[in-house]
């Protein structure tokens, strides 16, 4: 199965500013899929990213809030804009399922302080 | 949408105890996993289990798809086992997310 590097591991940010998540495969996929896990909570989807087109993005979550690249088929970047503290959450990256049997892999995961 | 249900939602075991995870999902699926999170937030893919039985060393998992459960099996608990124990299923491998349940939280007191 592949694996995904994720950074920042973890940050603490001011409200206001901007965070940019990166996650990279360490082979090509077609999806990658990116979620939100609030503190106690379990894992909702953000956005589904597919190369060379737009992001489609999950009820409740806009791509003005949340912008997405995916440039090619091993690297994705999430962006949490105009950071609140209801925003601090684990966020994390996904792709897979087309590896005959080792199913979906994530990344490690960042965890977002918003202070 | 498919539901994911898992119970129960939270376990406290005696070090040494074994126990028993369900997990119940609402339609037919592609793919169905267990995941472990560590307290670091980590998701530790567990078991790929589709259909039948799998072990890895205490662990061990059941799916029987046709009656839309799966059951994860920890035996001779440790400490170390502790954390949030995740079940999640997809409907189209690859190209569509996995689908959670909430969840179970299992506390291994020494």
């Amino acid at each position: 199965s592949a694996v995904i590097s994720q950074k920042p591991s973890r940050d603490i940010c001011q409200r206001g500013t901007s965070l940019t998540i990166q996650c990279q495969v360490d082979s090509q996929v077609t999806m990658m899929f990116w979620y939100r896990q609030q503190p106690g909570q379990s894992l909702t989807l953000i956005a589904t990213a597919n190369q060379g087109s737009e992001a489609t993005y999950e009820s409740g979550f806009v791509i003005d809030k949340f912008p997405i690249s995916r440039p090619n088929l091993t690297f994705s970047t999430l962006t949490v804009s105009n950071m609140s503290p209801e925003d601090s959450s684990i966020y994390l990256c996904s792709a897979g399922g087309g590896w005959g049997g080792y199913g979906y892999t994530f990344g490690s995961g960042t965890r977002l302080t918003v202070v | 949408g498919i539901q994911v249900e898992q119970s129960p939602p939270d376990l406290i075991l005696q070090e040494g105890a074994n126990s028993t995870l369900r997990c119940n999902f609402s339609d037919s699926v592609n793919n169905l996993q267990w995941f472990h999170q560590n307290p670091w937030g980590q998701l530790i893919n567990l078991f790929y289990i589709p259909s039948g039985t799998k072990q890895n060393g205490r662990l061990s998992a059941t799916t029987v798809a046709t009656e839309r459960y799966s059951l994860l099996y920890i035996s001779s608990s440790q400490t170390t086992d502790s954390g949030v124990y995740f079940c999640a299923v997809d409907l189209d491998s690859g190209n569509t997310p996995l689908v959670f349940g909430k969840g179970t939280r299992l506390s291994v007191i020494a």
